[in-house]
């Protein structure tokens, strides 16, 4: 079964906002991560935060997690053209395999 | 270069021919995973392997197999394909459970 889920299901923004996008789970963790895939393409892993960890930065990237509520929160900051794509987030509910919600769409208009 | 690469890309096949969608990596990486993406369901999760000879199911493992007998390949065999099995298929690899997976380009299969 899917252990995470993103929301909002899409996004749409203009370049140099800011797009959140959140990630709730079921079950206890060992740690979360978040990937980016464009149109069709394979995904590509962003960052990964362990369940020890409430935040973690990478470039305009920052990752949250509040362990206490099940829920992650990935923020792009200044946003591009660039960074449109959908992005999953991907829980391991303890077995250390990541499994994937169904992800966000996020658009970014020049 | 570090990647994991799946063939082929693209595949059309007719319901009961039997297939091999072929996965290797070249980063000595001990976890390997199988994914099918379909639109408005995400990514759901075949068959994974921790190791060599060591392989377990996932979410939706009906209908397909796997083998891990060299660390460096995990082919996913369709038996029987039949038309539910249209989908994108990603193979990816990880270190271990302290590292990201690298994802390969993806396999479009169509079962008519």
């Amino acid at each position: 079964s899917q252990q995470g889920e993103e929301d909002p299901q899409a996004l749409s923004i203009q370049e140099g906002e800011n797009a959140t996008m959140n990630c709730s789970y079921k079950t206890s963790i060992n740690n979360l991560q978040w990937y980016r895939q464009n149109s069709g393409r394979g995904l590509v892993h962003l960052i990964l935060i362990r369940s020890n960890e409430r935040e973690k930065h990478s470039g305009r990237l920052r990752v949250t997690l509040d362990t206490s509520k099940k829920s992650s929160s990935l923020l792009i900051t200044a946003s591009r053209a660039a960074d449109t794509a959908s992005y999953f987030c991907a829980t391991d509910g303890g077995s250390y395999i990541p499994t994937f919600g169904r992800g966000t769409s996020l658009i970014v208009h020049p | 270069e570090a990647q994991v690469t799946q063939n082929p890309r693209y595949l059309i096949t007719v319901t009961g021919k039997k297939l091999t969608v072929t996965c290797s990596q070249n980063m000595n990486h001990e976890y390997m995973s199988w994914y099918r993406q379909d639109p408005g369901l995400g990514l759901r999760q075949i068959y994974y392997s921790m190791n060599v000879e060591v392989t377990d199911k996932g979410d939706v493992p009906e209908g397909y197999k796997v083998s891990r007998k060299e660390k460096r390949n995990f082919p996913l065999i369709l038996e029987s394909p039949s038309p539910n099995q249209t989908s994108l298929y990603f193979c990816a690899s990880s270190m271990d459970s302290n590292y990201g997976y690298t994802f390969g380009s993806g396999t479009r299969l169509t079962v008519v």
